[in-house]
């Protein structure tokens, strides 16, 4: 069975860093495109970034977190991480790990990020 | 940016039922790039229908997609008590790869 399972999330203060990891089971990690989508409480989805299978074709960000938050992976891992930077109360949401070849196959259960002083 | 415009915002239905959700797109959609998720309150989305008008894997045969270009459809025909969600349209064929701001079906 396919799992994604995030971690990482927690209570931060404003402006500071956060590292968000997802581990990936159950189907070829390395033929997946990666992507974190994130729903702030209450709200929709949002797409925050997207990264191709070897990283080496693309990666796309949102222009909401843009030059904040770099997005990595691990193949030798089965492993996908979010560095988020100068945090933001806005950036307070449910982050979701998810793995995709087109549409969004595969989802985490996620982790919630609170950004509040 | 492509701009998704999901219509109606809630839709107020009884079991047995068919439900009819719009999303419209701001520009065309690239090889009809479009995805339907479910989801359920306290669960992450769950892959619907890919590209535009594919049930993805174990996806009950109630539910269709249909549509190209900026106006697509997701048809629920008989709704069961489980349907009752809310459900989101992406584009995955640009960057960035935008959702809707979804439909809520309820139980009338």
């Amino acid at each position: 069975e396919e799992q994604l399972v995030e971690s990482g999330g927690g209570l931060v203060k404003p402006g500071v860093s956060l590292r968000l990891s997802c581990v990936a089971s159950g189907f070829t990690f390395s033929n997946y495109d990666m992507n974190w989508v994130r729903q702030a409480p209450g709200k929709g989805l949002e797409w925050v970034s997207s990264i191709s299978s070897t990283a080496s074709s693309y990666i796309y960000y949102a222009d909401s977190v843009k030059g904040r938050f770099t997005i990595s992976r691990d193949n030798a891992k089965n492993s996908l991480y979010l560095q988020m930077d100068s945090l933001r109360a806005e950036d307070t949401a449910v982050y979701y790990c998810v793995g995709s070849r087109g549409a969004f196959s595969y989802w985490g259960q996620g982790t919630l990020v609170t950004v509040s002083s | 940016e492509i701009v998704l415009t999901q219509s109606p915002g809630t839709l107020s239905l009884s079991p047995g039922e068919r439900a009819t959700l719009s999303c419209r797109a701001s520009q065309s959609v690239s090889n009809i790039y479009l995805a339907w998720y479910q989801q359920k309150p306290g669960q992450a989305p769950r892959l619907l229908i890919y590209d535009a008008s594919n049930r993805a894997t174990g996806i009950p045969d109630r539910f269709s997609g249909s549509g190209s270009g900026t106006d697509f459809t997701l048809t629920i025909d008989s709704l069961e008590p489980e349907d009752f969600a809310v459900y989101y349209c992406q584009q995955y064929g640009y960057s960035p790869r935008t959702f809707g701001q979804g439909t809520k079906v309820e139980i009338k």
